[in-house]
C-alpha cells in the first residue's frame, strides 16, 4: 500500500501524559499537513511542512503541541500534558505542490482519547 | 467573520435520484475549491477540484459548480446509489497549495 500511513490508529492516554503520533506520507510528496477533527466537524488545520521546513502553525495550536519532519519524509506530532479537550481524530495528509492546486491524500487518522 | 456553511447536517434521498449538496462561504476568496468524501472512522478521500475561473467540472456521476459571485459551490451526484452514503466535505484552498479550510460536512444517506 503506497498511501499515507498513520500510527497508531487508536491511543488512549491519561490526562497529563505525553503522546506522539507518526505519519508516513506518500514518498514523492513534498507537503505534509496535520489536521484535527472532532465529531460532527470538518478537519481543522494544525500545521504543515514543505520538505523538512515547518511553514505554518495554526493560531489554535497551543505550546503543548509540536511537530517535526526531520528529513522531509515521515513526521511526528507530539502533545505534551494531554487534556481531555485534546480528544479527537488526528489526520495527516500529503500532497505534491504543483501549479493549479493539488488534492490532499489523507491517512486513516489516529483517534486519541484522553481519560 | 469567516464562515463555511454546508447546507444541512444530513440529507436523505432515494436511490436513483440526484443528490445536491451546497457549500456557501463568507469572507473568503478561494482560488480553488475541493470536495472530499469521508466514511465513518476513515480519512477524507479527494473527489474533485475546481478553479475560480471554472464554472463547472464533471467526473463520472459527479458534478461540481463554483460561483465566485454568489460565493457558493454545488455538488451533484446523479443516479445516486446506497454506496454513495457518506459525509461530503467542501474545502477551500486560498491561493493554491495552501492548507485547506473545511466545512463541517453533509451526511448523505441514499435509501434503496
Amino acid at each position: 500500500d503506497t498511501g499515507v500511513s498513520q500510527d497508531p490508529r487508536h491511543k488512549i492516554t491519561k490526562r497529563g501524559q505525553n503522546v506522539t503520533f507518526r505519519c508516513d506520507p506518500i514518498s514523492e510528496h513534498n507537503r505534509l499537513y496535520w489536521y484535527r477533527q472532532t465529531l460532527g466537524q470538518g478537519p481543522e488545520f494544525l500545521t504543515y511542512f514543505q520538505n523538512e521546513a515547518q511553514l505554518e502553525k495554526s493560531r489554535l495550536l497551543s505550546d503543548r503541541f509540536s511537530a517535526e519532519r526531520p528529513k522531509g519524509s515521515f513526521s511526528t506530532l507530539e502533545i505534551q500534558r494531554t487534556e481531555q479537550g485534546d480528544s479527537a481524530m488526528y489526520l495527516c495528509a500529503s500532497s505534491l505542490v504543483r501549479t493549479g492546486g493539488a488534492e490532499a491524500f489523507f491517512g486513516q487518522g489516529t483517534r486519541l482519547t484522553v481519560v | 467573520s469567516q464562515k463555511i456553511e454546508q447546507n444541512s447536517e444530513a440529507l436523505n434521498i432515494q436511490e436513483g435520484k440526484t443528490a445536491t449538496l451546497t457549500c456557501n462561504y463568507t469572507n473568503y476568496s478561494p482560488a480553488y475549491l475541493q470536495w472530499y468524501r469521508q466514511d465513518p472512522g476513515r480519512g477524507p478521500v479527494f473527489l474533485l477540484l475546481i478553479r475560480e475561473n471554472e464554472k463547472e467540472k464533471r467526473k463520472e456521476r459527479l458534478k461540481v459548480t463554483f460561483d465566485t459571485t454568489l460565493k457558493q459551490s454545488l455538488f451533484h451526484i446523479t443516479a445516486s446509489q446506497p454506496a454513495d452514503s457518506a459525509t461530503y466535505l467542501c474545502a477551500l484552498d486560498m491561493r493554491g497549495n495552501t492548507p485547506l479550510v473545511f466545512g463541517k460536512g453533509t451526511r448523505l444517506s441514499v435509501i434503496a
